[in-house]
């Protein structure tokens, strides 16, 4: 049972122009949620968070959008720039009832900013 | 200040034979956790340990022995390697395991077992 789903494998945009990748989760218990970035040969390194009880977190050219309702989040990388390219990993833990000690990953997408 | 240093970087393993993927951090980390990262699959948790003498299995644990009898160090053996334990080993840490859990993890570990 997939909890994290990252329905779109690839994803290939022009520098400049805005990424859009997105989360979708079905555990109601998750109130936190991450996204990573890996490059190839390296770990995944922390980008930007957000907790449940904000809709939207912004640092920089990153912003992660949050839609408790539809249990949808999605990342906005504006503008893109060709060092963007990476494998973006989402990522949930629920804070409630012990289980934060695990990060639930999705299967990533695979950013690929054209110059 | 180094971070999470995994050892080592490749390895190659018989069908049957044991080894230990080392994983130490410099960060005074409580918690620690392994992750393997195979295609399609994004990154599944192996074990995790939320302090000296205290770890739990994760999502996919069978083949996978751990201990944590030190805050630095948190090494994954694997007793009788399987050709389905070919991955990418991914040893992550944090500060604590509160609020977002942010993870800080090493450079990976890539293991093929024929």
């Amino acid at each position: 049972d997939q909890q994290v789903k990252q329905n779109s494998p690839s994803l290939s945009v022009q520098e400049g122009r805005i990424s859009i990748l997105n989360c979708d989760y079905t555990n109601s218990m998750f109130d936190y949620f991450l996204w990573y970035k890996k490059y190839p040969a390296e770990g995944p390194t922390f980008l930007i968070s957000i907790s449940s009880i904000k809709d939207k977190n912004e640092d920089g050219r990153f912003t992660v959008f949050l839609n408790k309702s539809a249990k949808h989040l999605s990342l906005h990388i504006v503008p893109s720039q060709p060092g963007d390219s990476a494998v973006y990993f989402c990522a949930a833990s629920a804070q409630s009832g012990g289980s934060n000690y695990k990060l639930t990953f999705g299967k990533g997408t695979l950013l690929t900013v054209n110059p | 200040n180094a971070g999470v240093t995994q050892t080592p970087k490749f390895q190659v393993l018989k069908t049957g034979q044991s080894m230990t993927l080392q994983c130490a951090q410099d960060m005074n980390h409580e918690y620690m956790s392994w992750y393997r990262q195979d295609p399609g699959m994004g990154l599944r948790l192996i074990h995790y340990s939320v302090g000296a003498g205290i770890t739990d299995q994760g999502e996919v644990p069978n083949g996978y022995n751990v201990s944590r009898s030190t805050t630095e160090d948190f090494p994954l053996r694997l007793l009788s390697a399987a050709p389905s334990q070919t991955s990418v080993y991914f040893c992550a840490s944090s500060r604590d395991y509160t609020g977002a859990n942010v993870l800080t993890f090493g450079a990976g570990s890539r293991l093929t077992v024929l």
